[in-house]
């Protein structure tokens, strides 16, 4: 049973800290690994597809590392502000076009 | 407005019925997906649509299915509803052919639907 576990699955963070948090994933039949931020009663919203071991991605203040190897991706958030509160999700996709989602960091900022 | 757009907003129905929900791609996108997120399983992928074809499937159950067709909306087709079919189901969009094909996918807002 292919499974894609976040953590953790909560986190406070006070205004203006850097914090990260991590997807592990399935190393076998890896094709991609896509991360979203959504904010509550918006839609998702695509930040970064990765697809090579060692990959290193960046939007802004937010920036996301890959290790295929191991399974596991990194999301980093430096100097947080209000806005950054969402939930970040990562999704899994596999060769075989299986699309597995993790469940979730829920990031509060707080003031 | 990510320019993807759906409709209904919201959908109210009874156990057994069936609904139809659709979508409206970004101008130009020509892939679209369909996605259930429900509170027990999170969000889950159901099925990618390329130019009229499908070309992903998901945990989409056989009650379910989809079509694009040649102006590229989609519609997700859901019948002999259930309970546990209740759920926010989300449509999005991107230009490319397959799914992680480095395109930016576009969500829209959502049609959230309530079996009673």
């Amino acid at each position: 049973i292919l499974n894609v576990e976040q953590s953790p699955q909560s986190l406070h963070v006070q205004e203006g800290d850097s914090t990260n948090f991590t997807c592990s994933f399935p190393s076998s039949n890896f094709y991609a690994l896509h991360w979203y931020r959504w904010e509550t009663a918006k839609s998702p919203e695509a930040l970064f597809v990765m697809t090579l071991n060692g990959d290193e991605k960046k939007k802004g203040r937010i920036s996301a590392t890959l290790n295929t190897k191991e399974g596991y991706s990194y999301l980093y958030i430096k100097g947080s502000q209000p806005e950054d509160s969402a939930t970040y999700l990562c999704a899994f996709e596999g060769f075989d076009d299986k699309i597995i989602f993790g469940k979730g960091t829920r990031l509060h900022i707080l003031p | 407005d990510s320019g993807v757009t759906q409709t209904p907003k919201h959908l109210i129905t009874a156990t057994g019925q069936r609904v139809t929900l659709r979508c409206s791609p970004r101008s130009g996108d020509l892939s679209v997906y369909w996605y259930q997120q429900s509170l027990d399983q999170g969000l889950q992928f159901l099925i990618q649509y390329y130019n009229g074809e499908e070309r992903a499937k998901g945990n989409i159950l056989e009650r379910f299915s989809a079509q694009q067709f040649p102006d590229l909306h989609s519609e997700l087709n859901l019948s002999s509803l259930e309970l546990g079919d209740s759920a926010l189901y989300f449509c999005a969009s991107s230009v490319g052919e397959v799914y992680s094909g480095q395109e930016t996918q576009y969500f829209g807002p959502g049609t959230r639907l309530l079996v009673l």
